[in-house]
């Protein structure tokens, strides 16, 4: 089955400063790629999808990048500000019958002000 | 507002005893999936239905059962209670089928148990 790898962990950066999330997914036939940012006791929402057939897509200060080839992707966080401190989770999608949804292990942003 | 409804948003309850948890989801999505998120740890899978179907499960314990109903609506069981069962559930749904489409997540039931 699909895996998928999130690093890091945990990532601290000052205010203002960009942030920079990467995931790398196993199965090549995954071809929907969503974001997710969840504030603590609160639900993951979803922030920013890239589908297979685009390389970047971005959203104001929010980017995705996605390598089709090294099966990988990116979240990019620009000009970060407090409010941007949240979990951060990514996950692969492949349809084909029924959707077939792979999450990663999270990345924790802290932005100090 | 994600449009999937979870109720109850919050259930205490003592070990050994048995919980049901429900889903709404989204109008319109057919898949319906459950996930476990313990104190500070990532969105643990335990099951996936598509249109009444069960389609995936992952980590569930045989304790934990769930169905989909012709409605759509979802329900998630879990019996035989222990502490380590103390966690947040939520539902997600999605249009599924052989489209991808985002998946929308309920807020969640924090089960405690005690």
């Amino acid at each position: 089955g699909e895996n998928v790898e999130q690093h890091p962990s945990t990532l601290s950066v000052q205010e203002g400063d960009s942030a920079v999330i990467k995931c790398t997914y196993s199965d090549s036939a995954s071809n929907y790629f969503p974001w997710y940012k969840q504030e603590l006791g609160k639900r993951p929402q979803l922030i920013i999808d890239i589908r297979s057939n685009v390389g970047e897509k971005k959203d104001q200060r929010i980017a995705v990048t996605l390598n089709k080839t090294a099966k990988h992707f990116s979240l990019h966080i620009t000009e970060t500000q407090p409010e941007d401190s949240a979990v951060y989770f990514c996950a692969a999608s492949k349809s084909g019958g029924y959707q077939k949804v792979t999450f990663g292990t999270g990345t924790k942003l802290q932005v100090i002000p | 507002d994600s449009g999937v409804t979870q109720t109850p948003k919050h259930l205490i309850t003592a070990t050994g005893q048995r919980v049901t948890l429900r889903c709404s989801p989204r109008s319109g999505d057919l898949s319906v999936y459950w996930y476990q998120q313990s104190l500070d740890q990532g969105l643990q899978f335990l099951i996936q239905y598509y249109n009444g179907e069960e389609r995936a499960k992952g980590n569930i314990l045989e304790r934990f059962s769930a169905q989909q109903f012709p409605d759509l609506h979802s329900e998630l069981n879990l019996s035989s209670l222990e502490l380590g069962d103390s966690a947040l559930y939520f539902c997600a749904s999605s249009v599924g089928g052989s489209y991808n489409s985002p998946i929308h997540f309920g807020n969640g039931t924090r089960l405690t148990v005690t």
